[in-house]
């Protein structure tokens, strides 16, 4: 079956423009992630996505950064007045819940490589 | 809150070497610990987890709740493990709090 999906897969912008990266997890998976990797910071979390309850924003680094799960499957991430520092690889991931609150193992997609010029 | 540390950003060893790749947690309760991996140009993918007790391409991870380390180690290095290495946690306490947390990293090369 297909795997976890993100497009654009590469996506170079004009600091201060806006960016919409989009994220479709696996089907019937019902936590979903978003992580930043960039060299030296490794893997940073973003927000996390569980069912139906409040995402876990803790991770977002200012308020220009939201991120949106609709109908509890596609997530888009958007950020806002890009700046230069918000270049790197903007993965997502999803899991399957299994029984007592638990997840299955992570489902990444390929990333999207984002460029502020 | 819940951390984890990977004291070493590189790491490089000859094939054919053991090699153990090295990572420490802080967290109060009952952790489920992972190994993930990612090969050049692949996925960001499972390795190993600690509750599986599993040895998965040659590799193996003990958790070790005295000195809260989850090292990963392997006795005889192949070519093929050249590849970035993440260990991480998640809270093993059910409910809907269920967040992986990530170490930095070691990119290991497995030199000929």
């Amino acid at each position: 079956g297909a795997g976890v999906s993100q497009s654009p897969s590469n996506k170079v912008t004009e600091k201060g423009k806006d960016v919409e990266l989009r994220c479709d997890p696996i089907s019937g998976h019902t936590a979903l992630y978003w992580y930043r990797q960039s060299l030296g910071q490794g893997l940073e979390f973003l927000i996390y996505f569980q069912g139906n309850s409040a995402p876990d924003k803790s991770g977002l680094p200012s308020d220009r950064f939201s991120a949106e799960r609709t109908g509890g499957s596609v997530s888009t991430l958007t950020i806002q007045r890009t700046q230069q520092e918000d270049s790197a690889v903007y993965l997502c991931a999803s899991s399957l819940e299994l029984d007592w609150g638990r997840n299955s193992p992570l489902h990444f997609g390929n990333g999207t490589r984002l460029t502020v010029t | 809150a819940q951390r984890v540390t990977q004291p070493e950003k590189l790491l490089s060893v000859f094939k054919g070497a053991p090699v153990e790749l090295k990572c420490n947690y802080s967290y109060s309760g009952s952790p489920e610990l992972f190994w993930y991996v990612q090969y050049s140009r692949q996925r960001l993918q499972l390795l190993l987890r600690h509750i599986s007790r599993e040895s998965i391409k040659g590799f193996t991870a003990d958790l070790n709740k005295g000195e809260t380390s989850f090292h990963l180690k392997k006795p005889f290095a192949q070519e093929e493990d050249s590849a970035m290495y993440y260990c991480a946690l998640s809270k093993n306490s059910g409910g809907s709090n269920y967040k992986l947390t990530f170490g930095k990293g070691t990119l290991l090369t497995v030199n000929p």
